[in-house]
């Protein structure tokens, strides 16, 4: 059983251009969370997916945005990147309808990937 | 807004020591609280977790107690070992279908042998 996978691993990009990374969502998940961490820093959340939805969407500006599939893998793009914008991106997946039934354990809990870290120069 | 405030750090223990790490939260309701866990290099891993007042939850000799009084969920484990050493990350959870993870600053813990 496939965790949550991402890709790439490392990206180097430089001020002004644009960057898309990839997650695929755990077998069974249909909702996909992003999340942005800064160096020493914990996870800041960037938007949750569900149904090819944005659905939820913390403080972050609209150059970021992000797409759901129908096989539930999920992209987010940054546009126009800054030198902050330096971090490790992490996605992490779940069942809506585990949280909404309050299901088994291992329906509620959120799964993350191993990260893309970005790194704007 | 929800906020999750967790001790300062990095903490240095020798192995075998008893370990505390503090965790406070702000949260309306009866948010889920968590303890996420980061070993070198490797992404978010779920360590525990515990879903209303007074439920302890515990893995790998860890374990943390949902304190509504006191809005805390503090991590100890009894005697550390050399693979305990990580990034330790408080964390919260609204109630309901909302599953935004609001995380604390993270905590990183050294053991030596």
């Amino acid at each position: 059983d496939a965790g949550v996978t991402q890709s790439p691993t490392h990206l180097i990009k430089t001020r002004g251009q644009q960057v898309t990374l990839r997650c695929s969502p755990k077998s069974g998940h249909d909702t996909v969370s992003w999340y942005q961490q800064a160096l020493g820093q914990g996870p800041q959340f960037i938007f949750q997916y569900y149904e090819e939805e944005e659905r939820q969407r913390g403080n972050f500006p609209d150059r970021f945005s992000g797409h759901q599939f129908p096989n539930y893998s999920s992209e987010l793009n940054v546009n126009a990147l800054l030198l902050g914008d330096s971090a490790l991106y992490l996605c992490a997946s779940r069942t809506m309808l585990g949280r909404i039934i309050g299901g088994s354990d291992s329906q509620e809990t959120q799964y993350f990937g191993p990260g893309t870290r970005l790194l704007v120069l | 807004g929800d906020s999750v405030t967790q001790m300062e750090g990095p903490v240095t223990l020798s192995e075998e020591a008893f370990l505390t790490i503090n965790c406070t939260y702000t949260a309306t309701g009866y948010p889920s609280l968590f303890w996420y866990v980061q070993y070198p290099g490797e992404g978010l891993q779920l360590l525990l977790k515990a879903t209303k007042a007074d439920d302890k939850g515990s893995n790998k000799g860890f374990e943390a107690t949902y304190r509504k009084e006191t809005t805390s969920f503090h991590l100890e484990k009894g005697s550390v070992q050399v693979s305990d050493s990580a990034v330790y990350f408080c964390a919260l959870s609204p109630m309901g279908a909302n599953s935004k993870l609001t995380f604390g600053k993270g905590i990183t813990l050294s053991v030596r042998p």
